[in-house]
């Protein structure tokens, strides 16, 4: 079945460091891919996303793009924050998907420190 | 404001009660969800219902049980059946399932805390 595996956490970054998390998917076709992030104690909010191989999705100096070669959506940005300290979640919908539910790897927490 | 609201955000349960949280949506989406999630584990699918006096399984549905008898509202209830049942519950609305764009996200609520004592 479809899947998404996320690089374990906790990941544990300076500010202004460069972060990369890794996300791979399994899947029949062309999924949609998405990165939520999670603040403590809230929900998710949509952060990013791309829809056909090649495309880039961007939002607050984040970036992620969707590698069909690799079966791969890393998510990135240049200078982290402390703000940014929070929970990553990468998510996929399938092509010929029942109901346009997503599908979420285990989540990926960062932590910035000052 | 258009959103989802979920309430309650923490609920305490002693064992053997049935709890029902509600989660409302304003934004007029046709598809609404339940995934629980625990440490370590991501989010997993409990139901989903794609129109209204409509829904189907998830990955996780035993023990649980949903209605939607209004476009705007899907509660969850956790019965006596669920044997884990303390986790962080969220909701989640999109457009439509049925003839959505491959961009189509979903929106999530601020989630409810169930802790069983």
């Amino acid at each position: 079945g479809d899947s998404v595996t996320q690089m374990e956490g906790p990941v544990t970054l300076s500010e202004e460091a460069f972060l990369t998390i890794n996300c791979t998917y399994t899947a029949t076709g062309y999924p949609s891919l998405f990165w939520y992030v999670q603040y403590p104690g809230e929900g998710l909010q949509l952060l990013l996303k791309a829809t056909k191989a090649d495309d880039k999705g961007s939002n607050k100096g984040f970036e992620a793009t969707y590698r069909k070669e690799t079966t791969s959506f890393h998510l990135e940005k240049g200078s982290v924050q402390v703000s940014d300290s929070a929970v990553y979640f990468c998510a996929l919908r399938a092509l010929y998907n029942q109901g346009g539910k997503l599908i979420f790897g285990q989540g990926t927490e960062l932590s910035v420190k000052p | 404001d258009g959103g989802i609201t979920q309430s309650p955000k923490y609920l305490f349960r002693k064992e053997g009660q049935n709890v029902t949280l509600s989660c409302e949506q304003n934004l007029n989406h046709d598809a609404m969800y339940w995934y629980r999630q625990d440490p370590g584990q991501g989010l997993r699918l409990i139901y989903y219902s794609q129109i209204v006096n409509d829904f189907q399984k998830g990955d996780i549905a035993e023990g649980y049980s949903v209605s939607r008898e209004k476009k705007e509202s899907f509660p969850l209830t956790v019965t006596s059946a669920q044997k884990n049942p303390t986790a962080f519950y969220l909701c989640a609305s999109s457009i439509s399932a049925r003839g959505t764009p491959r961009s189509g996200e979903l929106f999530f609520g601020e989630g409810s805390r169930l802790t069983v004592l």
